[in-house]
């Protein structure tokens, strides 16, 4: 399978644990996203990556969220101290980034539920 | 700030009839992309159709076209033929060449036998 994978599928932690999620991008794509939805809800953007360089962050992201591209292939995005109204599925997608190739293909997401 | 609207949270189509999903964007922008994206019942997030704005040609999919008005800001879906595979929430969405994507809230799509 040649999609976008992440890991793990669903998270159930205590609030104020931490927690941190995986996505690993379609090969040749040098974009990476990460998006939170909620229930009924469209994604919302939380950062972008450009290679490993992180080029965009929502004012969603709050200090107690850090995501990561090290060598521009798979990412993490980590919550630190998690509250309740993390709870959320957080969608990974990647792109090409040129031309016709902006399409975002996304990943099956991570179901994260906070108790 | 760009923002997407689709009005209809949900609506329903019997089978082998055609349905219209709407969207509407704020942009001062001229140069974007639009995408219409599908999301059946926990199921990932997949792409059905996308036009990019400098094309004054609206795109086609099999059964699925768009009527893109630029001046208007008004990018809707058109589905030919529905299928019960075709129940999904179907998102629209903005990028711009700065990479912000802005994805409205959905419609929800009830295709009945």
């Amino acid at each position: 399978d040649t999609g976008v994978s992440q890991n793990p599928r669903h998270k159930i932690t205590k609030r104020g644990q931490n927690v941190t999620f995986r996505c690993d991008p379609i090969s040749e794509h040098n974009r990476l996203y990460w998006y939170r939805q909620t229930l009924g809800q469209g994604p919302e953007f939380l950062t972008y990556f450009q290679n490993e360089a992180q080029l965009e962050k929502s004012r969603l992201l709050s200090d107690r969220f850090s995501a990561e591209r090290p060598k521009g292939s798979f990412s993490t995005l980590e919550i630190q101290r998690t509250e309740q109204g993390d709870s959320a599925m957080y969608l990974c997608a990647s792109s090409f980034g040129r031309g016709l190739q902006e399409t975002q293909y996304f990943g099956p997401g991570t179901r994260l539920l906070v108790l | 700030a760009q923002t997407v609207t689709q009005s209809q949270p949900e609506m329903s189509v019997q089978e082998a009839e055609t349905v219209t999903l709407s969207c509407t964007y704020d942009t001062s922008e001229n140069n974007y992309y639009l995408f219409w994206y599908k999301q059946p019942p926990s199921r990932q997030m997949i792409l059905v159709i996308r036009q990019e704005a400098y094309k004054q040609q609206n795109a086609t999919e099999n059964r699925f076209s768009v009527n893109f008005q630029k001046a208007a800001k008004s990018f809707s879906l058109k589905i030919s033929d529905s299928q019960l595979g075709d129940t999904a929430m179907y998102f629209c969405a903005f990028m711009n060449y700065g990479q912000n994507f802005v994805f409205g809230p959905g419609t929800r799509l009830s295709v009945l036998p």
